[in-house]
């Protein structure tokens, strides 16, 4: 069974911190990806990554990096955390190529306050 | 780019009755369609997908249906049993684009 995990479940932060969202797959997928789900909106793509060190901006990208230095783990990064960020992030993986199934780990909801 | 619209956006619907959910998507060059399910407190997970290829696929008690030339695609849940509680999405992708573009969803309540 494929299997992502996420770093935490739930956190809490402040306007301004560094905020680091850790990503790990035990599948070897080249695929990894950054989502956000909010309510009315669905998942909307942050980032996405389809080899290590190589990244692709989503349809939000603005206000967030990723990491990509080992094959398993994809690291979202909120340089100056917002109110507006506050949000579940969802990461998911799949494998190489178009169109296969994406497997999701089970969200970190974050708070900023 | 693509968009891609789902309705309803709650649904509720008698235990043993069927749920249906639509969605219409606007790149008519768009050839595949999942659907994932999301229970409470876990990540989305396929239950089913459709190609362009085909108009209508089915998976036990799960259905999809596919109209190209209306650009739009459903989801059926027949006999629906509590555990089909959740909430759904579609999505929408080209085979030369590397990412898929999620519905906004729809709270699938069974009700007992």
């Amino acid at each position: 069974d494929v299997k992502v995990t996420q770093s935490s479940r739930y956190l809490v932060k402040r306007t301004g911190e560094k905020v680091f969202l850790e990503c790990v797959q035990d599948m070897d997928h080249e695929n990894m990806f950054w989502y956000r789900q909010d309510p009315g909106l669905g998942l909307r793509l942050i980032y996405f990554s389809y080899d290590v060190k190589m990244k692709e901006k989503g349809d939000i990208p603005e206000g967030y990096s990723v990491s990509r230095e080992k094959k398993e783990r994809f690291s979202l990064i909120l340089e100056s955390a917002s109110t507006n960020q506050t949000s579940m992030y969802l990461c998911a993986s799949s494998k190489s190529g178009i169109q296969e199934t994406q497997y999701f780990g089970p969200g970190t909801r974050l708070l900023v306050l | 780019g693509e968009n891609v619209e789902q309705h309803p956006s709650t649904l509720s619907v008698q235990e043993g009755d069927s749920a249906v959910i639509k969605c219409t998507y606007s790149d008519s060059a768009s050839n595949y369609f999942p659907w994932y399910k999301q229970e409470l407190g876990k990540g989305p997970q396929l239950i089913i997908d459709i190609r362009s290829n085909v108009g209508e696929k089915k998976d036990q008690r799960i259905a999809v249906t596919l109209n190209k030339t209306a650009k739009h695609f459903s989801l059926h849940i027949t006999e629906t049993q509590p555990e089909d509680s959740a909430v759904y999405f579609c999505a929408a992708s080209r085979s030369s684009a590397s990412k898929i573009i999620f519905g906004s969803g729809t709270r699938l309540s069974i009700r007992p």
